[in-house]
C-alpha cells in the first residue's frame, strides 16, 4: 500500500521570503502522480501543482515549484516570495497512474499548516 | 464553468440517525470521489463513482454508502451515525479517464457534519 508522510505539522515564513514544505512517500509502483493541494480556512481544496513521475523535470507554477527526487521518494514544495494569501494547510497527495489501478483515489499526507507573517 | 457543489454546507445530527450528502460535479466530469477529513485521521478516501458504478472503495464500514446518478451527481449516505462520524466530507470530481495525465480532481467546499 502507498503512504504519504509530511513530517512538518506547522511552518512559518516571513512575507516575501521563501519556504520549503517536505513530503516523502512510499510506493512500489513506477508510474504515478504527485500533487500539492492547498486548503485555506474556507475549506476549499485547491490544486497548487502536480508532477508526473515519469517526468524528470521539476514542475513549476509561478511562485510554486517542486523538488522531485524519485529515487529518494521525496517531493518537496517551494514557495517563493510568500504572500499573506499563501497561509493555509498544504497537503501532499499521491495517485496511481496504473491503468488498472485506483484512478480516482488520492492518498494524502497529514498536512502542513503554513503561517505567513507580515 | 461552475465548480463542484456540495450541499448542505453544515449538518447537525444525533447518534443513530442517518444522513445524505450531495455532490454535483463539474459539467462533463464523470468521476466523483468522496473523502472524510478529521483532525485525527486526516483525509481518507471513502469511495469513487464513475458512470453510476462504484469503481473504488476505501476502508470504511458498510454504514457508509453512495450512489451516482445518470447526470453524474453523487450522494453519500451514512446510516446509524456515530460520534466518530463527525467530520468534513469532501467530494472531488474529475474526468475519470484511466491513466490520463490531466485527470485532475477538483474539490468542493465540503459538508461539515456534526454528530451529537
Amino acid at each position: 500500500a502507498q503512504t504519504v508522510t509530511q513530517s512538518q505539522p506547522e511552518m512559518s515564513v516571513q512575507e516575501a521570503e521563501t519556504v520549503t514544505l517536505s513530503c516523502t512517500y512510499d510506493t512500489s509502483e513506477s508510474d504515478y502522480y504527485l500533487f500539492w493541494y492547498k486548503q485555506p480556512p474556507s475549506r476549499q481544496m485547491i490544486l497548487v501543482i502536480r508532477q508526473e513521475a515519469y517526468k524528470q523535470q521539476n514542475a513549476t507554477e509561478n511562485r510554486f515549484s517542486v523538488n522531485f527526487q524519485k529515487a529518494a521518494k521525496s517531493f518537496s514544495l517551494k514557495i517563493s516570495d510568500s504572500q499573506l494569501g499563501d497561509a493555509a494547510m498544504y497537503f501532499c497527495a499521491y495517485r496511481s497512474a496504473m491503468a488498472t489501478s485506483n484512478t480516482g483515489k488520492l492518498i494524502f499526507g497529514q498536512g502542513t499548516t503554513l503561517q505567513v507573517k507580515p | 464553468k461552475a465548480g463542484v457543489t456540495q450541499t448542505p454546507r453544515y449538518l447537525i445530527k444525533t447518534r443513530g440517525q442517518q444522513v445524505t450528502l450531495s455532490c454535483s460535479p463539474i459539467s462533463g466530469h464523470r468521476s466523483v470521489s468522496w473523502y472524510q477529513q478529521t483532525p485525527g485521521q486526516g483525509l481518507q478516501f471513502l469511495f469513487e463513482y464513475f458512470s453510476e458504478t462504484q469503481r473504488n472503495k476505501g476502508n470504511f464500514p458498510g454504514r457508509f454508502s453512495g450512489r451516482q446518478f445518470s447526470n453524474s451527481r453523487s450522494e453519500m449516505n451514512v446510516s446509524t451515525l456515530e460520534l466518530g462520524d463527525s467530520a468534513l466530507y469532501l467530494c472531488a470530481s474529475s474526468l475519470g479517464v484511466s491513466g490520463a495525465s490531466k485527470n485532475i480532481q477538483y474539490f468542493g467546499a465540503g459538508t461539515r457534519l456534526s454528530v451529537l
